[in-house]
């Protein structure tokens, strides 16, 4: 099967612009996630979703990012302005719904997008 | 909110040795599991093993074994026979159950040597 995809896979911008992320997941999965990753730390969690509704967005700096998933299926992140401090790789990843009495289902990533802002 | 450590920052190990990588999580959740997955400098993560709390047996994956003991809230990753294309960041990740959601530790760098 076809893995994540995302686009674009590096991005270098100033600060105060505006950039967007892209995500297609594995064909049926129903929950999307994105997570951010700085240099050295380990993947935060951004915005999960669970078709095309919004499971938990805690972790969202809303003032400056947001996130969609029309249809249930791709999904983009967009971050305006961008600051320094979002400088970062932004993973997608996807998994299907747990079948009941099951353990898990694994999240498989995408290669991320890498952001630098200058 | 779950909380999940990885106290070694980075580890040198000698090829065909094997060696553990430490993971500690802290859940008030019945039901749970801990996942660990591998990242080179390509960037992507890779999926190595999966453990849930229910499980009876410690899993294992050609390689890959997870020692885990519940008691102890700990989840280490055993790799055997270390390769030099083992070297890469290893990260633990508790799933939570009610909600879907994974949450990562600060990670593990192996290094290999030949």
């Amino acid at each position: 099967e076809a893995g994540v995809a995302q686009s674009p896979r590096y991005k270098i911008i100033e600060k105060r612009q505006s950039v967007a992320f892209w995500c297609n997941p594995i064909s049926g999965h129903a929950t999307l996630y994105w997570y951010q990753q700085i240099l050295g730390q380990g993947p935060k969690l951004l915005i999960q979703f669970q078709n095309n509704g919004v499971v938990d967005d805690s972790q969202l700096p809303k003032d400056r990012f947001s996130a969609e998933r029309l249809k249930g299926v791709d999904s983009t992140l967009k971050i305006q302005p961008a600051k320094l401090e979002d400088s970062a790789v932004y993973l997608c990843a996807s998994s299907s719904l747990p079948r009941v009495g099951s353990g898990a289902n694994v999240l498989t990533f995408g290669a991320g997008s890498r952001l630098t802002v200058l | 909110a779950q909380k999940i450590t990885q106290t070694q920052p980075g580890m040198f190990v000698q090829e065909k040795e094997a060696v553990t990588l430490d993971c500690t999580y802290d859940t008030s959740d019945p039901s749970y599991g801990l996942f660990w997955y591998k990242q080179p400098s390509s960037g992507e993560m890779i999926f190595l093993i999966y453990q849930g709390s229910y499980d009876q047996q410690n899993a294992t994956e050609g390689r890959y074994s997870l020692n885990f003991q519940k008691a102890r809230k700990s989840a280490n990753l055993v790799i055997s026979a270390s390769q030099l294309g083992d070297s890469a960041m290893y990260f633990c990740a508790f799933f939570r159950a009610a909600g879907n959601k994974l949450t990562f530790g600060g990670g593990t760098r192996v290094l290999v040597k030949p």
